[in-house]
């Protein structure tokens, strides 16, 4: 199985902020790499595909980049509806179709 | 858009099967995309539990693979989840998902339904 590391687990920020998140995969896994934000007791939303592609509907304050094995979620000026749980996908592989274990963004 | 609804019991007892069904409108589920499922344990991540195209080819997570049978129901517009000889451990918000193809990303998500298993 192909594992995806995300760091840091969780962060403290405020309004305004630039957030970086990364996650590393195990292995090559070109740019199949999604990320989705998860409000509590809600599904998650794709923000990101294929590593770098912005979702129709996403801000524009989100970004996505990276390849290979290592990849990073930005938020260039993070708002109040920011304040999630990101996850990273990778679908490269055949079964599983792994995420990482997630970051918390809070204040 | 595709909108994605699961439904089924809340409670399962340990050593039985959970079955879960989603109910897909906007969108024919034997007219393709991948249709899959997806849990995530109280306080923990997501994990994906496998997927079936609309041939009713199936992909599962080799974890749970030997428990699993994720079926479509053209008729009806939906695809189902069954797992067997469920513990404590399988305990999670079950979603319902759709991507466009195998290795795309999951567009569409149902609401998600809690499932605990418990005596």
């Amino acid at each position: 199985d192909i594992q995806l590391t995300q760091s840091p687990s969780s962060l403290s920020a405020s309004v305004g902020d630039r957030v970086t998140i990364t996650c590393r995969a195990s292995q090559s896994i070109s740019n199949y790499l999604n990320w989705y934000q998860q409000k509590p007791g809600k599904a998650p939303k794709l923000l990101i595909y294929a590593a770098s592609s912005l979702q129709s509907g996403v801000p524009s304050r989100f970004s996505g980049s990276g390849s290979e094995t290592d990849f990073t979620l930005t938020i260039s000026s993070l708002q109040p509806e920011d304040f999630a749980t990101y996850h990273c996908q990778q679908t490269y592989s055949t079964p599983p179709l792994t995420f990482g274990g997630g970051t918390k963004v809070e204040v | 858009q595709v909108q994605l609804q699961e439904s089924g019991p809340g409670l399962v007892k340990p050593s039985e099967t959970l079955s879960l069904t989603c109910t897909v409108s906007g969108y024919s589920v034997g007219s393709g995309y991948y249709w899959g499922w997806i849990r995530q344990p109280p306080g923990r991540g997501l994990e994906w539990i496998g997927s079936v195209y609309r041939s009713g080819s199936t992909y599962y997570n080799p974890s749970l693979e030997s428990r699993l049978t994720i079926s479509l129901d053209t008729s009806k517009n939906q695809f189902s989840l069954r797992l067997s000889s469920v513990t404590a451990a399988d305990t999670a918000v079950y979603y319902c998902a759709s991507s466009h193809d195998y290795s795309n990303p999951l567009g569409d998500w149902g609401q998600g339904t809690l499932v605990t298993v418990s005596s």
